[in-house]
């Protein structure tokens, strides 16, 4: 079964860097999204994408994040300058936008800022 | 605003005990439900969806029904195993067009053989 692969499974970064979280989503899919989950939190929703723009972004995703569409098969959410409290598990996600079809999730990315 | 209310956890139950854990949504139009589970150290995975009125989502022994009177979308085992061990989410979305999900806060099940 195809599945949304997300690297690396774990990032450590110094507070003010900048850092970028990487998905490789199912192929056919064209909806992508991100959402994050501070330990022990709620999963929180960031930003969709579709057709190569935001379609919808929380008010957590503010200037220091950005998403991306490289080269068609990548989807990346950049933070520009971390914060403590970016510290989170980040899950990005796929889906055909329909909604009696779900969203397919990675494993995950967890971010540890220092 | 759109949310999930979700059962506190930690939910520990012995082997072949009955499930609940009850979640109730407060959304616009007409959403879709889903049951969300986290087994220990991996994603999301779907577990079980529920996308109008009075349905009844399954999966793996887990039963859901959409009650739009209660706004209820209660997960129920009859048999739990310890396998089932997991955090399990509720979330909905809320209408076509408006994709994203909205998640409860989880609920952390321990199984005990």
């Amino acid at each position: 079964e195809p599945e949304v692969t997300q690297t690396p499974s774990h990032q450590v970064t110094q507070m003010g860097q900048e850092v970028i979280l990487r998905c490789v989503p199912i192929s056919n899919h064209l909806y992508f999204y991100w959402y994050r989950q501070i330990l022990g939190q709620k999963v929180e929703f960031l930003v969709s994408f579709y057709n190569n723009e935001i379609s919808e972004k929380s008010e957590i995703f503010d200037d220091q994040f950005s998403v991306e569409r490289p080269d068609g098969s990548n989807f990346t959410l950049k933070i520009r300058s971390t914060k403590l409290e970016d510290s989170a598990m980040y899950f990005c996600a796929s889906g055909v936008g329909t909604d009696n079809q779900p969203q397919h999730f990675g494993d995950g990315t967890r971010l540890s800022i220092l | 605003g759109n949310s999930v209310t979700q059962m506190e956890g930690p939910v520990t139950l012995s082997e072949e005990a009955f499930l609940t854990i009850n979640c109730t949504y407060t959304a616009t139009g007409y959403p879709s439900l889903f049951w969300y589970v986290q087994y220990p150290g991996e994603g999301l995975q779907l577990l079980l969806k529920a996308t109008k009125a009075d349905d009844k989502g399954s999966n793996k022994g887990f039963e859901a029904t959409y009650r739009k009177e209660t706004t209820s979308f209660h997960l129920e085992k009859g048999s739990v195993q310890v396998s089932d061990s997991a955090v399990y989410f509720c979330a909905f979305i809320s209408n076509f067009g408006n994709e994203k999900l909205t998640f409860g806060t989880g609920t952390r099940l321990t199984i005990i053989p």
